[in-house]
C-alpha cells in the first residue's frame, strides 16, 4: 500500500513564527487530506488537496503530485496552531476514500 | 448541528472481556470509518463500511467486529481476542463524492485494567 511520510516530527516556534510542514506519498494519488488534531484528541479536516494549492486564513497547502509532495504552511503562528498535524492520502487506484496517515507533525508554540 | 458522536469518552476493560464503541452521525454519509490512534503513531484502519449492510477489513482488524445495520451507526466491538486493546479509537465519516474530506468524532479513550 502507499506509503506518508512527514516531517519534521516534532517542532517548536515562538508566536509570530512562519513554519512549513512537508509530506511525501510513495505513489500517485487522488485523495490526500491535512488533519489538525488538538490536544484534547479531536481532529479536524484543514484541506482536500490531491493537487495545487489552497488557503484558508493563515493556512495554505500546496501538492505537487508529479513529485508526490505536499507542504502545508502556517504563518504568523499562534499558540492555539499547536497540536499534531497530520497528512493522509489514498492512492489512485483506490475508491474507497480509505486514508493511509502519516505519523505527524507534534507543533508547539510558545508565547 | 450535524456531527459524528461516539461514546463512552473514556472506557476501561478487564482482561478477557468484549466492550463495544458506538459511533452516531447525522450527516447523513454514507461511508464510516474506525480508526485506531497510539501514543506518538498516526491512525491506522481497523474497519470501514461504505453502504449499509457491510463493511471491509481495514489493516488491524484481527480482534475487532463492527456492523452496519443503520446508516447513521456504526459500532465498533473490541473483543477478548484483541491482544494491546489499550488504545485511542476515533470514527469518522465522509460524505460521497469528489472533493470532500473526513469528519471525525471525538474519540474513545479504552484502557485494558
Amino acid at each position: 500500500g502507499i506509503q506518508v511520510e512527514q516531517s519534521p516530527p516534532d517542532l517548536i516556534l515562538q508566536e509570530g513564527a512562519n513554519s512549513t510542514l512537508r509530506c511525501n506519498f510513495s505513489d500517485s494519488v487522488n485523495n490526500l487530506q491535512w488533519f489538525h488534531q488538538n490536544p484534547w484528541g479531536q481532529l479536524i479536516n484543514l484541506f482536500y488537496i490531491p493537487s495545487g494549492t489552497k488557503q484558508n486564513g493563515r493556512l495554505s497547502a500546496t501538492t505537487v503530485a508529479t513529485e508526490r509532495y505536499s507542504l502545508l504552511y502556517i504563518s504568523s503562528s499562534q499558540t492555539t496552531d499547536s497540536g499534531v498535524y497530520f497528512c493522509a492520502a489514498e492512492n489512485s487506484g483506490g475508491s474507497n476514500y480509505k486514508l493511509t496517515f502519516g505519523k505527524g507533525t507534534l507543533l508547539t508554540v510558545n508565547p | 448541528d450535524g456531527g459524528i458522536t461516539q461514546s463512552p469518552k473514556y472506557l476501561f476493560r478487564k482482561e478477557g472481556q468484549n466492550v463495544t464503541l458506538s459511533c452516531e452521525q447525522n450527516l447523513n454519509h454514507d461511508a464510516m470509518y474506525w480508526y485506531r490512534q497510539d501514543p506518538g503513531q498516526g491512525l491506522r484502519l481497523i474497519y470501514y463500511s461504505q453502504i449499509v449492510n457491510d463493511f471491509q477489513k481495514g489493516d488491524i482488524a484481527e480482534g475487532y467486529s463492527v456492523s452496519r445495520e443503520k446508516k447513521e451507526s456504526f459500532p465498533l466491538t473490541v473483543t477478548s481476542a484483541q491482544k494491546n486493546p489499550t488504545a485511542f479509537y476515533l470514527c469518522a465519516s465522509i460524505r460521497d463524492g469528489i472533493g470532500y474530506g473526513y469528519t471525525f468524532g471525538s474519540g474513545t479513550r479504552l484502557t485494558v485494567v
